[in-house]
């Protein structure tokens, strides 16, 4: 089983739609990450956070560390922010452990 | 360069043929890590470099492959005897310290034909 679970799998939108994917990851994970990946492209980092919230242009990420659980939030969508995120938990010895990633389709 | 490097961005080997990726991370970054992504699929652990040092190399699927990063800078991921399931991207990430943002690399997607 693994340790970060996104949802959803898939998510389509129109441009201006407020969207919102869900992370979930288990004990022993001390941070997030939140990533970007466009197809054929590497993966850009878009927010580390071990609490809180935090927030960078259209972009929202907040953590409940009681729940475990991570949102990352994008407000008046465009189709540009159509891409693949990915949600990534820090462990003990300091590697990632990634969720599935959602696949973000903003429609124009 | 400002951000981490791999080359090739793209890798082509015949099944059986031997491979190397490499990754040169931001200048000074101390963690180096490595991980494997099959199509559709979210990215997997490979290995972990702190310095020169390969503190966890948990994640390699098998002998055949082998990573090191002899000066603690530039890292080589090596493939021996490839195989079909070999077929990824590979990316190569760093951070400056524990505990800090990782920076991602573009990849180099192996094929394996």
């Amino acid at each position: 089983k693994n340790e970060v679970e996104q949802s959803p799998q898939n998510l389509t939108a129109q441009e201006g739609e407020f969207i919102t994917i869900n992370c979930s990851y288990s004990v022993g994970i001390s941070a997030l990450h939140w990533l970007q990946q466009h197809p054929g492209g590497g993966i850009v980092s878009l927010f580390m956070l071990s609490s809180g919230k935090k927030k960078h242009g259209r972009l929202i990420a907040t953590i409940n560390i009681q729940e475990k659980h991570s949102s990352l939030h994008i407000t008046a969508s465009h189709p540009r922010d159509s891409a693949v995120y990915i949600c990534a938990g820090k462990a003990a010895g300091n590697k990632l452990t990634f969720g599935g990633g959602t696949r973000v389709l903003v429609k124009p | 360069g400002a951000g981490v490097s791999q080359s090739p961005r793209y890798k082509v080997a015949k099944r059986g043929q031997d491979v190397a990726l490499r990754c040169d991370p931001i200048s000074g970054h101390v963690s180096l890590f490595w991980y494997q992504q099959a199509l559709g699929q979210g990215p997997e652990f490979l290995t972990y470099f702190q310095n020169e040092a390969q503190l966890d190399k948990s994640g390699l699927p098998s002998d055949r492959f082998f990573a090191e990063r002899p000066e603690g800078s530039v890292s080589t991921l090596k493939i021996q005897r490839t195989q079909q399931e070999d077929s990824a991207v590979y990316l190569c990430a760093s951070s400056p310290f524990l505990n800090t943002e990782a920076f991602f690399g573009q990849g180099t997607r192996l094929t394996v034909v």
